[in-house]
């Protein structure tokens, strides 16, 4: 099954300290999204590419956080000089631009636990 | 910004038992999602609803979008335990230029007991 697939599942460090997560979208999706989900929320909007082109960002993003999509397929979420409050799960989903459902396709996420 | 409020937050059934769960909009809803999310994973899509006064069904689970899309319901019947998870209902923004940008609620947490 080639679903989405993100990297690393979990991730514990300490205050300060860079973290980077990857995620692996359908390989036909053009379209990749980010997401953050803290305990007991919904998930929110991060940022979405179509392609490689990072099309919009969210006010949450911060300074600290930056997303790629080199080449059009895979994705990267750097976190920089984490905090505490950066602790959350972070969701990456995949699409297609002309699909007409809409329908995203969700990774398993990755958890962020920052000490 | 838009925002969406769901209801029951959490909410425990007997299996075989029907069940509603409902989201409200602050405004009027473009595009309405409903996904699942088994706790600590990914959300599966279930259905979406754009038009007022829409209907779809998958197995067990209708739901529905009023007539104004301000409101969607999610009716599951005779639940099972496999009908456990989050429910999570999402809006497509306005004007939006992208289908995959949402808003989601803050869920509900549905249990089955056997």
């Amino acid at each position: 099954d080639t679903g989405v697939s993100q990297n690393p599942r979990h991730k514990i460090t300490k205050r300060g300290q860079n973290v980077t997560f990857r995620c692996d979208p359908i390989s036909e999706h053009n379209r990749l999204y980010w997401y953050r989900q803290t305990l007991g929320q919904g998930p929110e909007f991060l940022t979405y590419f179509q392609n490689e082109a990072q099309l919009e960002k969210s006010r949450l993003l911060s300074d600290r956080f930056s997303a790629e999509r080199p080449k059009g397929s895979f994705s990267t979420l750097e976190i920089q000089r984490t905090e505490q409050g950066d602790s959350a799960m972070y969701l990456c989903a995949s699409s297609l631009r002309t699909a007409t459902t809409g329908e995203l396709f969700f990774g398993e996420g990755s958890r962020l636990t920052v000490l | 910004s838009q925002e969406l409020e769901q209801s029951p937050q959490s909410l425990i059934v007997q299996e075989g038992k029907n069940l509603t769960i409902n989201c409200t909009s602050s405004k009027t809803l473009y595009g309405l999602y409903w996904y699942k999310q088994k706790y600590g994973e990914g959300l599966i899509f279930l259905m979406m609803l754009q038009k007022g006064g829409e209907e779809k069904s998958h197995e067990k689970i209708t739901a529905k979008l009023d007539e104004k899309k301000q409101q969607s319901s999610l009716h599951i019947t005779a639940s099972q335990p496999s009908h456990a998870g989050i429910y999570l209902c999402g809006a497509q923004n306005a004007g939006g230029t992208s289908y995959g940008k949402l808003t989601f609620g803050q869920g509900t947490i549905l249990t089955v007991h056997p």
